[in-house]
């Protein structure tokens, strides 16, 4: 079936430095990609939407300068969390929906810890 | 913006009992998708419903779609340890749009 990873599978920074989330498509292209962010024990909230070949779109409360989009290609989205702090400790995954098959595929997700 | 909410929010079952999760959409969808997400992994698609009055079984899990396209269960019978995880739902228009999710609903089943 269809595979979407991402990179890294967990990562620890300090305070204040950036850290770049990518998510691939690996036998399909997404011209759309989502990132969702999932605190503990609660649900997938869906952040942003990445399109190719355009700016990405960001829900509401989501802070497009912190929070980074580039839809590179067709079968890479990289999310790029600027100036990280402890609050942004979170859970971080990405979709794909494959067009003519009504399902969306989801990366293993990116644990990201800001100390 | 389109809600679903999904209820209980938690549900402990001895092993062998039956445990069922009821999702509910603000709105009509063009279908509904389960997800199961196992403690610190990431959500595995289980199902997708489409049409209205839909029913699908996979072994112990039977998934119902509303009528009105706009509710949607889970049920597994005779639950056992490997059930354990969280059970989400997620509201989908098919397309380059997002789905939304419910809350989910967190089984733990005792041996």
């Amino acid at each position: 079936g269809a595979v979407v990873s991402q990179h890294p599978s967990w990562v620890i920074c300090k305070s204040g430095t950036s850290v770049k989330i990518e998510c691939r498509s690996l036998d399909f292209q997404a011209t759309t990609m989502f990132w969702y962010r999932q605190f503990p024990k609660q649900s997938l909230m869906l952040m942003a939407t990445s399109n190719e070949g355009s700016k990405a779109t960001y829900e509401q409360g989501v802070e497009k300068d912190k929070f980074l989009i580039n839809h590179a290609s067709l079968t890479l989205s990289t999310l790029t969390v600027t100036s990280a702090h402890p609050e942004d400790s979170s859970f971080y995954i990405c979709s794909a929906p494959r067009t003519g098959v009504d399902e969306q595929y989801f990366g293993p997700g990116t644990r990201l810890t800001v100390t | 913006g389109q809600q679903v909410m999904q209820i209980p929010q938690y549900q402990h079952v001895q092993e062998g009992e039956d445990f069922t999760t009821y999702c509910n959409s603000s709105t009509t969808l063009s279908n509904i998708q389960w997800y199961k997400q196992r403690p610190g992994g990431h959500p595995v698609f289980l199902i997708q419903l489409v049409k209205s009055g839909e029913v699908k079984k996979q072994k112990r899990l039977t998934f119902q779609f509303g009528e009105a396209k706009k509710n949607s269960s889970l049920h597994i019978t005779a639950t056992q340890t490997t059930d354990v995880g969280t059970y989400f739902c997620a509201g989908w228009n098919s397309g380059n749009t997002p789905l939304v999710f419910g809350k989910g609903t967190r089984l733990s089943v005792i041996a």
